[in-house]
């Protein structure tokens, strides 16, 4: 089955300890994405890859890093993480061949985190 | 700037009745549009997209959504509204810049009451 699988689907941390959400797709996808969803506020990207060793800052990058040594993986860090940072994550895949607009993209269900 | 726009926070509608969620667009180009609806405690779901060609759009469950170039709408429709097409809806558009993010709206809650 194609799918994105986000791990945890929930954590409770505190301020300051690193963590990472780990993300994998099995639709070998070339675009990944992390994306942080909070009320009145919609998603929001937080970076991108277009593909392996290739990634790029979104809209709200500060706080985040990201690696993408793999095709099929897009972890999520947090190096210290603040209480600003508690949000719902989504993490998303797309197929661009050529790079097209057009393709549809693919979430995980979504990680939430607080941060305490 | 690209942006989408959702006007209504909340949408209710009885069941059988016809629904609307409305979105509205700004983008330079051609727009790539789509909508995902998010059901409690899961992820997004793609429901449909225009990318060009036919200004009415069909989808995933009886949904549509009608492409309007003047109006720089693109709103959800459905005719007849189920209890279960109750979710967040969101609205989004490709971007055209070089990131191709979606930029998404802030979403649009649709409650179909028995």
């Amino acid at each position: 089955e194609a799918q994105v699988t986000q791990n945890p689907r929930y954590l409770i941390t505190v301020t300051g300890k690193k963590l990472t959400v780990t993300c994998s797709q099995n639709m070998n996808h070339e675009y990944m994405s992390w994306y942080r969803q909070d009320p009145g506020l919609g998603l929001r990207q937080i970076y991108y890859s277009m593909n392996v060793e290739v990634t790029d800052k979104g809209d709200v990058p500060e706080g985040y890093k990201v690696s993408r040594k793999e095709k099929r993986n897009f972890p999520l860090i947090l190096e210290s993480p603040s209480p600003n940072q508690t949000s719902l994550y989504f993490c998303a895949s797309s197929h661009e061949g050529g790079v097209n607009r057009n393709t549809e993209a693919f979430f995980g269900q979504g990680t939430r985190l607080t941060v305490v | 700037a690209q942006s989408v726009a959702q006007p209504e926070d909340q949408v209710n509608v009885a069941e059988g009745n016809p629904l609307t969620v409305k979105c509205t667009y700004s983008v330079s180009g051609n727009p790539y549009l789509f909508w995902y609806v998010q059901y409690p405690n899961r992820g997004l779901q793609f429901l449909l997209k225009y990318i060009t060609g036919d200004n009415l759009v069909k989808g995933s469950y009886g949904f549509e959504a009608e492409f309007n170039k003047s109006q720089t709408s693109f709103h959800l429709k459905k005719p007849s509204a189920l209890v279960s097409d109750s979710a967040l809806y969101f609205c989004a558009v490709r971007d055209s810049s070089g990131t191709y993010k979606y930029i998404f709206g802030t979403g649009t809650r649709l409650k179909v009451l028995a």
